[in-house]
């Protein structure tokens, strides 16, 4: 079946530090991965996207790379700031369903001033 | 136009009133999606229409009674819910072919109060 699995939070962080939310998936064929952030009170916003192997998705100064033989998909950035502070979800879709997603637990990022 | 608009924000209903909620998309996807999200939890599939047409139903209960008017707007109606079905609710809507190359565009929900 399909899968996702992330990192237990919150994450706490000082402003500028180095983030990395770890998500490895399980999936049956090849399936694209997501990053999505959830602000409070809002709904879920595309953070990045890889639709094959070895591509990395990049938006805000977020990166993340599609690794098959480790299926993982972790979410990395250099600096973090406040308002970074929100829900991070990996996903993924269904290989053989396009219009079915599946969504890891959701990791809460506090950066702190 | 590249927002999903979701009406209303906020809705409070007694476990007999009818009420839906109401969702519009103007992207030209002609896929869309409802989701449950409880409170620190993801978001739960209920229901996705592709072309109109209702593609999957997730098992939900028949007092959630999803209508796709048109390729433009989606609408959830609700009756005789349970203090159990408080949460946000979350309309979304993607290409139906490759919803995987682009992902989702989601709305802001509506947070539904049932008392």
């Amino acid at each position: 079946g399909n899968s996702v699995t992330q990192m237990e939070g919150p994450v706490t962080l000082s402003e500028e530090a180095f983030l990395t939310i770890n998500c490895t998936y399980t999936a049956t064929g090849y399936p694209s991965l997501f990053w999505y952030v959830q602000y409070p009170g809002e709904g879920l916003q595309l953070l990045l996207k890889a639709t094959k192997a070895d591509d990395k998705g990049s938006n805000k100064g977020f990166e993340a790379t599609y690794r098959k033989e480790t299926t993982s998909f972790h979410l990395e950035k250099g600096s973090v700031q406040v308002s970074d502070s929100a829900v991070y979800f990996c996903a993924l879709s269904d290989p053989y369903n396009f219009n079915k997603f599946y969504f890891g637990s959701g990791t809460k990022l506090n950066v702190k001033p | 136009d590249t927002e999903v608009t979701q009406t209303p924000k906020h809705l409070v209903m007694g476990m007999t009133n009818k009420k839906s909620l109401k969702c519009e998309q103007h992207m030209g996807h002609r896929a869309m999606y409802w989701y449950k999200q409880k409170a620190k939890k993801p978001p739960e599939l209920m229901f996705v229409y592709s072309y109109e047409k209702l593609s999957i139903n997730e098992s939900v209960p028949s007092r959630f009674s999803p209508e796709c008017p048109n390729s433009s707007l989606l609408n959830l109606h609700l009756h005789a819910l349970q203090p159990e079905d408080s949460a946000l609710y979350l309309c979304a809507s993607s290409q139906p072919e490759r919803g995987d190359l682009g992902g989702y565009t989601f709305g802001s929900g509506t947070r539904l109060t049932v008392v």
